[in-house]
């Protein structure tokens, strides 16, 4: 079945620092890929999605772009901040009979100053 | 416009035990998913509802079911409670039956914790 694989954490950075975090997936389908950030405590909130193959998702200085021919979705940030200290989850969505999202593992970013 | 809101944020329940989890959808969605988020895992997929009906479930067991209410709110209930149903439960709300790349908002959650 569909899955996804995130590279394993914690990803502990300095400020400013350039951040990649690795997401690959298996899909049967042309899925819909997303980044999704959980904060301590708190639920999951969209970070950036990209429905298509060589779509880009951007917001708020992230980027992953969908690259059908190496089945990948790299979340990518130039300068990371303390406050982008969380748990990132790479998701897809097959686009079957739900809105089903398949998650990854998660991602443990610690940022220090 | 209100978000997505769980009830209650933390409970803890005795093995064998029955548990309701509830969950508001934002305004104007119609669809509601239940995920299950053991500590350290990425959630999985419980169920689906559309309009008042199930129309996806994951594997999860039947002692997992669920409700979706004419203004779209929707109850999760698990019978039975073992060790292992220990879990943050988020709920996600979104447009649509099947709206691919969509958004679909989340709740905070409630964490369970089964002694």
């Amino acid at each position: 079945g569909d899955s996804v694989t995130q590279m394993e954490g914690p990803v502990t950075l300095s400020e400013e620092a350039f951040l990649t975090i690795n997401c690959t997936y298996t899909a049967t389908g042309y899925p819909s890929l997303f980044w999704y950030v959980q904060y301590p405590g708190e639920g999951l909130q969209l970070l950036l999605k990209a429905t298509k193959a060589d779509d880009k998702g951007s917001n708020k200085g992230f980027e992953a772009t969908y690259r059908k021919e190496t089945t990948s979705f790299h979340l990518e940030k130039g300068s990371v901040q303390v406050s982008d200290s969380a748990v990132y989850f790479c998701a897809l969505r097959d686009g079957g009979a739900t809105n089903k999202l398949i998650f990854g593992t998660g991602t443990l970013l610690a940022v220090q100053p | 416009e209100t978000g997505v809101t769980q009830s209650p944020t933390h409970l803890i329940k005795t093995r064998g035990q029955q548990v309701t989890l509830r969950c508001s959808s934002q305004s104007g969605h119609n669809t509601v998913s239940w995920y299950q988020q053991a500590l350290g895992q990425g959630p999985q997929f419980i169920f689906q509802y559309y309009r008042e009906e199930e129309n996806g479930r994951g594997n999860f067991p039947p002692r997992f079911s669920g409700l979706q209410f004419p203004n779209y709110s929707s109850e999760l209930n698990v019978n039975a409670l073992e060790l292992d149903d220990s879990a943050l439960y988020l709920c996600a709300s979104s447009v649509g039956e099947r709206t691919g790349g969509s958004e679909a908002f989340f709740g905070q959650g409630t964490r369970l914790t089964v002694v």
